[in-house]
């Protein structure tokens, strides 16, 4: 059965300590994205890498970093730079359907600093 | 700068009728649009898309119109049920330059629930 999955679903931290967030999927899809939800601001993009090796800034990287070493693998790092990290957290990978680039995302996983 | 605005934040229907979401853009170069459902604690799921050189495309009960010189795009849902309660995303995606790497801009979402 293919998809995304996302770990751990729920996550705490304490001020000052990095966590990373697994994402992997089996789908065979070469793109992959993280996405970050607030409340009222959408989804907004963090890193996105469309092949192995390479990734590239979203629009809010400040205090993230990510890595692709695998096809399968697209894990974030929240560090400790990441001024305001509580929020869920969402990663996806993407297809190209009837000309439009779909995004299929994973079930997202909460991070909550104490 | 919000490219991809969602104005009303949520929607109530009643069971049966008609569900009109809404989605404003300002960026001319999108050319291709797409609705997300997502459910709590869940990840978005791909509804419907349309095309810039479309007005309308259909699956099922979901229907999306597309407004270019209004840069207005609307999702219909008939008959609404409970089980589209949920919040919906719209999203664009502009090709131009021969970007294909799907760098989705979202709306903030609207709730909707539907009402037995």
């Amino acid at each position: 059965d293919g998809g995304i999955t996302q770990s751990p679903k729920y996550l705490f931290r304490k001020e000052g300590q990095n966590v990373t967030l697994s994402c992997e999927q089996n789908l065979n899809h070469d793109a992959m994205y993280w996405y970050r939800q607030d409340p009222g601001q959408g989804l907004r993009l963090i890193y996105y890498s469309q092949i192995v090796n390479d990734f590239q800034k979203g629009d809010i990287a400040e205090g993230y970093s990510v890595s692709r070493e695998k096809k399968e693998s697209f894990p974030l790092t929240v560090t400790s730079a990441q001024k305001n990290p509580t929020a869920f957290y969402l990663c996806a990978s993407s297809i190209w359907y009837s000309g439009a680039n779909v995004l299929t995302f994973g079930a997202g996983s909460r991070l909550t600093v104490l | 700068d919000q490219q991809v605005k969602q104005n009303s934040p949520s929607l109530s229907v009643q069971e049966g009728r008609i569900s009109i979401l809404n989605c404003d853009y300002t960026n001319s170069m999108f050319d291709y649009f797409l609705w997300y459902k997502k459910y709590p604690a869940e990840g978005p799921t791909f509804l419907i898309s349309i095309s810039s050189i479309k007005d309308k495309n259909e699956d099922g009960r979901f229907t999306v119109f597309l407004n270019k010189s209004a840069k207005h795009l609307s999702l219909h849902i008939v008959p609404s049920q409970p089980g589209d309660s949920a919040v919906y995303f719209c999203a664009a995606n502009s090709h131009a330059g021969g970007t294909s790497y799907g760098k989705l801009t979202f709306g903030q979402g609207t709730i909707l629930t539907v009402h037995p």
